[in-house]
């Protein structure tokens, strides 16, 4: 089982709707937990990061954590073409001092 | 302000050959990372340094090595490149502690022949 898992996609979206990227991770005792957006053949951008079990919200960016089932979502409200990317989900387990990645979502927004 | 600096951009070896990645960062940040990204395989951490002085494996450490020369500085080295580290290469630093988010350089393009 992968320490971070994430659907590779692609996941298209239409112009305005909203798209949900999801990860699951295995470590229960992981304690931080990332966003980036990847555009091709660029480095990782961080979108956002969460801690807590909930909700974070950030313009059109929304976080969520439910660390009971060991998953973490982003949801991306009005989505655009500009948005079409590959995002990746990280997670820091439990003792470790840097963190894991997963494999990334690729997202295609139509317009 | 420049962030994170990875020189070369791109760089094509042949089998056997040696060569150091360099990165450079201004945040004055502790930890420094360096990674691999393969297609389909997401980000593998080769090595880290969490603070001036110390280096840690990452996952995926056999075939490099690294130097931390100071607080800015973390060097990545091929001692002989071997076909299978073609890969894009990333520097990322951060604030000391795995919990704080990484900031990455542009990338190393290393194609080994």
């Amino acid at each position: 089982q992968k320490e971070v898992e994430q659907n590779s996609g692609p996941l298209s979206v239409p112009e305005g709707a909203i798209a949900s990227l999801n990860c699951t991770y295995s470590d229960r005792g992981s304690q931080s937990f990332f966003w980036y957006r990847q555009y091709s053949g660029k480095s990782p951008e961080l979108i956002m990061f969460i801690y807590s079990n909930g909700d974070k919200e950030d313009g059109r960016f929304t976080a969520q954590l439910n660390k009971a089932s060991q998953y973490v979502s982003l949801l991306i409200r009005d989505s655009q073409p500009s948005d079409s990317a590959t995002y990746l989900c990280a997670v820091t387990p439990t003792g470790r001092r840097a963190l894991t990645f997963g494999s990334g979502t690729r997202l295609q927004v139509q317009p | 302000n420049a962030g994170v600096t990875q020189t070369p951009k791109f760089q094509v070896l042949k089998t056997g050959q040696s060569m150091t990645l360099q990165c450079a960062q201004d945040m004055n940040h502790n930890s420094m990372y360096w990674y691999r990204q393969d297609p389909g395989m997401g980000l593998r951490l080769i090595y880290y340094s969490a603070s001036e002085g110390t280096t840690d494996k990452g996952e995926v450490p056999n075939g490099y090595n690294v130097s931390r020369l100071n607080k800015r500085e973390f060097s990545l080295r091929l001692e002989s490149a071997a076909p299978s580290q073609t890969s894009v290469y990333f520097c990322a630093s951060s604030e000391a502690g795995a919990n704080q988010p990484q900031h990455f350089g542009d990338g190393t393009r290393l194609s080994i022949l």
